[in-house]
């Protein structure tokens, strides 16, 4: 049973565009969604994160918009830059401390 | 100044052998997690130690055990090996106070088993 989806296993991007990454969820009990940067042979990298109280974060280039109602979750990059080239995973989790549910990943290529 | 460092990187053995992987944090966190991703790339939480204390422990099998000596590390030893325990593990640490569950990943170890 995947409580976290990602049904977008690829995403091709030109560099300066926007990258739209996107995530869905089956849970309701899910208080936190995490956005996770991995490289090859590396583990995954914190990037944002976002609660359910909210329905927006920003970081710089980086925006997590979350539509509870729809059980979906996207992660906003822009402009999109050729070292954000990695898979995106989305992951979910009730309060701390507790296990994250990820999602299956998105690999985002970024190109010239 | 590692954050979460972990031993071996790379770890390759023979069905029936035991084999352990050691996980450190240097983040003053209390919380250390062991997840495993799979050849479908899924990451699974598998085990996880608050204050030297169990907290989750998934469905896995009991050759799996971990071992959390003090707050700062998180061992898991695994007991005659199987081909279905080739994947990479991966450490994370966390405060337990954190308000977004913020969890921080080793580099993981690719476990072979041959």
């Amino acid at each position: 049973d995947q409580q976290v989806k990602q049904n977008s296993p690829s995403l091709s991007v030109q560099e300066g565009r926007i990258s739209i990454l996107n995530c869905d969820y089956t849970n309701s009990m899910f208080d936190y969604f995490l956005w996770y940067k991995k490289y090859p042979a590396e583990g995954p990298t914190f990037l944002i994160s976002i609660s359910s109280i909210k329905d927006k974060n920003e970081d710089g280039r980086f925006t997590v918009f979350l539509n509870k109602s729809a059980k979906h979750l996207s992660l906003h990059i822009v402009p999109s830059q050729p070292g954000d080239s990695a898979v995106y995973f989305c992951a979910a989790s009730r309060s701390a401390p507790d296990k994250l549910i990820f999602g299956t990943g998105t690999r985002l290529q970024v190109f010239p | 100044d590692t954050a979460v460092s972990q031993t071996p990187k790379y770890l390759v053995t023979q069905m029936g052998n035991d084999k352990s992987i050691k996980c450190e944090q240097n983040l003053g966190h209390d919380t250390m997690y062991w997840y495993k991703q799979d050849s479908k790339k899924f990451l699974k939480i598998m085990f996880s130690y608050n204050n030297k204390e169990l907290i989750i422990n998934e469905t896995v099998p009991n050759r799996f055990s971990p071992k959390s000596p003090d707050k700062a590390h998180l061992n898991l030893h695994i007991n005659s090996l199987e081909l279905g325990d080739s994947a990479v593990y991966f450490c994370a640490s966390s405060h337990a106070s954190d308000y977004y569950n913020e969890q921080f990943f080793g580099p993981g170890t690719r476990l072979t088993v041959l």
